[in-house]
């Protein structure tokens, strides 16, 4: 069946990188998502990759897709305290699928 | 400014009570969803419309109910058959899906079952 995978928890201090995973199982997602949920709001979309790209850059995000692996990550350059926020990865095939959300704390 | 907006922002209700939960958007969008959020479990869909006067069943649609009269509205009503529907519930809308299109999300609701 479908599914995505995320650790739910990671903590970084400022200006580090942080790296968040994610796994999934639909070999026919045709594209992935980054979704980002501030405290006691909506998702707002960072960023997506199509599923015949390896990689994808955006300023301080960076997106690495492993498709033999289905493996999804998210990179976020010199991470800053406003990058706090819960990180939803999702993979669209028939439907959008979202994994459970990786909580992304910074420490200054 | 277009976009998706949801109210009440905070909902009490007491148990065996129906609730209807608003969502509307200006976005000219076919497409609207309603998304269950509970702590650690991401987000799961309850209903989605892919256009006026036509909806569809979600993985958790049991105990809910939606209506899509108008392509702007889509409001969803938790029911008193819902065993437990404290939670955080997303409405989000899309052009039709045509990959790589975002959904676009409003604010949440959050419900309190008392």
């Amino acid at each position: 069946g479908e599914d995505v995978e995320q650790s739910l928890f990671l903590s970084v201090r400022e200006g580090d990188s942080s790296v968040i995973n994610c796994t999934y199982t639909d070999s026919s997602s045709t594209y992935l998502y980054w979704y980002k949920q501030e405290p006691g709001a909506g998702l707002q979309l960072l960023t997506y990759i199509f599923s015949n790209m390896d990689m994808k850059q955006d300023q301080r995000l960076t997106v690495l897709l492993n498709k033999k692996d289905k493996h999804l990550s998210l990179r976020i350059a010199d991470t800053q305290t406003g990058d706090s926020a819960i990180y939803f990865c999702a993979e669209m095939g028939g439907k959008l699928i979202f994994g459970q959300g990786t909580e992304l704390s910074v420490k200054p | 400014d277009g976009g998706i907006t949801q109210s009440p922002k905070y909902l009490f209700r007491k148990e065996g009570q129906n609730v209807t939960l608003s969502c509307e958007q200006n976005l000219n969008h076919d497409a609207m969803y309603w998304y269950r959020q509970d702590p650690g479990q991401g987000l799961r869909l309850i209903y989605y419309s892919q256009i006026v006067n036509d909806f569809q069943k979600g993985d958790i649609a049991e105990g809910y109910s939606v209506s899509r009269e108008k392509k702007e509205s889509f409001p969803l009503t938790v029911t008193s058959a819902q065993k437990n529907p404290t939670a955080f519930y997303l409405c989000a809308s899309s052009a039709p899906p045509r990959g790589g299109d975002e959904q676009f999300f409003g604010p949440g609701t959050r419900l309190t079952v008392l």
